[in-house]
Order: structure tokens, then C-alpha cells, then sequence
């Protein structure tokens, strides 16, 4: 059974860098048709996608976060992790990782976040 | 970018109730859509993805419908486990979005 668990510091201070890492266990992060996603959720309220690292190595990044965000992989290790930078109290969110599965249904590919870490608080905060 | 918009926000209903959720998309994203349930504290859940295909393990009370821009999510008979927020999401493109989100209590 594949599970992800964030890491980092809880507290930032504004205009620093946000920096998370999410490790996987249970699975490789090298194999398998799977992007490994970022998604934050500000305190009471929805969910936003930040981005996503194949194992290729190749990334997409939501175009409003595009100029302060990194998603690197670590093979090595069997972790992705996150860089956010020039942080302000906008950024205060709970962050998952989160699993990005394709499945294949008559021909089509549907993705789906079947599996997540179970958060962390982040609080930009001086 | 295409945006998602879920109605209503909020909801009340009695159990056995039956519940819809509507979400519409910006622009056609043919059946490229997720349902996700959100109980209080824990993290999202697939429910339905190609608008209609149920995740398995879900119960059959939950039902997905739609194509274009007009999708909806179903409660057959609504039961005191539902108690959640349910988000729908488009994937046919990056990046990819959420609607706002609709948070489903017992009356």
C-alpha cells in the first residue's frame, strides 16, 4: 500500500522560502504511470493544485504560481519535494502530496489523487 | 485557465434524502471530471471520475452525471456518514481545478 508523508517546517517567515518534502513509501517513485502532485488548501477553505514532477522529471506548474515555484524529485530517496518562494500570509495552507494516478477507461486517460499524505500546516507568520 | 463553479455552497437535507450538487466548468471539457469528498479532517477522497464511473468502494448511493460543462453529483439517500465537502475537478488539461467546494451537513 503506497504512502506519502509531508515534511518541513510548520512556520515561515514572509518573503522567505517555503520548503517541503514528500516521501513515498510502499512504491517506487521511478516507476509507474503516476505524477506526483502538490496541492494546498488555505485554512477553511477549497483545494488548489500547485503542480506536478513525472518521473521523467518533467513539471507543471499552476501559471499563477509559476514564477516562485520548483517541484525536484529525489529517485535516491523515493521523494519529491516543493519549493515555493518570496512567501506572504497568502500562502498559509495546509499542503498534501499527493499521488496522481491515470486510469485508462475505453481508450481515455483519467487521473485521479487516489492517494495523499495526510497534510502540513504551513503559517506565514513574522 | 478553465474555471469551475459548484452550486450551491452550502446545503441542509434530512437523512434519506436525495441531494444533487451542480458544477460547471468555464468551457467544454467533455466527461474529463472528478468528484472528491472531504470529511472534516481528513484528506480528499475520489468518488467518481469520467464524470460517471464510480471509484470502487464507494457506495452506490453516489451517482456522477454530465458532459460539456454541466456536471452533477448525486446522493441517492443521504446518510449521516456523507457529512463532508465535495469538490468537483476538471483533468483534461493543466493545470489542473477545483470548484469552490460544497459543504454537505444533516438537518
Amino acid at each position: 500500500q503506497v504512502q506519502l508523508q509531508e515534511s518541513g517546517p510548520g512556520l515561515v517567515r514572509p518573503s522567505q522560502t517555503l520548503s517541503l518534502t514528500c516521501t513515498v513509501s510502499g512504491g517506487s517513485i521511478s516507476s509507474g504511470d503516476y505524477y506526483w502532485t502538490w496541492i494546498r488548501q488555505p485554512p477553511g477553505k477549497g483545494l488548489e493544485w500547485i503542480g506536478y514532477i513525472y518521473h521523467s522529471g518533467s513539471t507543471y506548474y499552476k501559471p499563477s504560481l509559476n514564477s516562485r515555484v520548483t517541484i525536484s524529485l529525489d529517485t535516491s530517496k523515493n521523494q519529491f519535494s516543493l519549493r515555493l518562494t518570496s512567501v506572504t500570509a497568502a500562502d498559509t495552507a495546509v499542503y498534501y502530496c499527493a499521488r496522481d494516478t491515470i486510469i485508462m477507461l475505453r481508450g481515455v486517460n483519467h487521473p485521479t489523487f487516489d492517494h495523499w499524505g495526510q497534510g502540513i500546516l504551513v503559517t506565514v507568520s513574522s | 485557465d478553465i474555471q469551475m463553479t459548484q452550486s450551491p455552497s452550502s446545503l441542509s437535507a434530512s437523512v434519506g434524502d436525495r441531494v444533487t450538487i451542480t458544477c460547471r466548468a468555464s468551457q467544454g471539457i467533455g466527461n474529463s471530471l472528478a468528484w472528491y469528498q472531504q470529511k472534516p479532517g481528513t484528506v480528499p477522497k475520489v468518488l467518481i471520475y469520467a464524470a460517471s464511473t464510480l471509484q470502487s468502494g464507494v457506495p452506490s448511493r453516489f451517482s456522477g452525471s454530465g458532459s460539456g460543462t454541466d456536471f452533477a453529483l448525486t446522493i441517492s439517500s443521504l446518510q449521516p456518514e456523507d457529512v463532508a465537502t465535495y469538490y468537483c475537478e476538471k483533468y483534461n488539461s493543466a493545470p489542473r481545478t477545483f470548484g469552490q467546494g460544497t459543504k454537505v451537513e444533516i438537518k
